[in-house]
């Protein structure tokens, strides 16, 4: 298996200039998500999925927009991207919750992107 | 509101000494709690869990955690660090909100270094 895979792993963009990070997981997942990382911040919740056809907004969701049109796939998409937009992304996904408790969440290996 | 604190930017620690990497919470509720670790340029990759049961939870890679109701604390511990241990950790407790669908929110991540 190989997990959660992300697209592409680099990308610089111009301002005002869109793009889509594509994001894949092969273990049947329920739960996708979309983090931004930056430094000394943590991870921030962009938004999230609970299932095809459903998306929902996270901490900090202004400037993107998601799609799940298929399970094991989740989109971001930067619509006219801004230099505060310049980040590490990443997408995690997780089983649906059992009696256990919450299940972890995998992570891919993150998307560079720089806004010029 | 519900927070993750992580109050140590930086850990130093020479290779064959414990190590603690602490982390503080804030949820109402039971909480539910997550160590992560992150290496250079990598995602990130689930160590261990705090569901319910004894505060002691053993992880990956020689990793546990003390869960500590009273003081709202999840130190991670490990008895005899090694060099590969340096890397980035995120404590993390899953929300409990309404419509958070179990969302984690992040601490601001400690970074780890272990000399030889």
């Amino acid at each position: 298996n190989a997990g959660v895979t992300q697209t592409p792993k680099f990308r610089v963009l111009k301002t005002g200039q869109s793009m889509t990070l594509l994001c894949a997981q092969d273990m049947n997942h329920e739960y996708m998500y979309w983090y931004r990382q930056d430094p000394g911040m943590g991870l921030r919740l962009i938004h999230y999925s609970v299932g095809e056809g459903t998306t929902a907004k996270g901490e900090v969701p202004d400037g993107y927009n998601v799609s799940r049109l298929k399970k094991q796939n989740f989109l971001l998409g930067l619509e006219s991207a801004a230099p505060s937009q310049t980040s590490v992304y990443f997408c995690a996904s997780s089983s649906f919750r059992t009696q256990g408790g919450p299940r972890e969440q995998f992570f891919g290996p993150g998307t560079r992107l720089t806004v010029l | 509101a519900q927070s993750v604190a992580q109050p140590e930017d930086q850990v130093n620690v020479a290779e064959g000494n414990p190590l603690t990497v602490k982390c503080t919470y804030s949820v109402s509720g039971n909480p539910y709690l997550f160590w992560y670790v992150q290496y250079p340029n990598r995602g990130l990759q689930f160590l261990l869990k705090y569901i319910t049961g004894d505060n002691l939870v053993k992880g990956s890679y020689g990793f546990e955690a003390e869960f500590n109701k009273s003081q709202t604390s999840f130190h991670l511990k490990k008895p005899s660090a090694l060099v590969s241990d340096s890397a980035l950790y995120f404590c993390a407790v899953r929300a409990n909100y309404g419509g958070s669908q179990g969302n984690l929110i992040f601490g601001k991540g400690t970074k780890l270094s272990v000399k030889p």
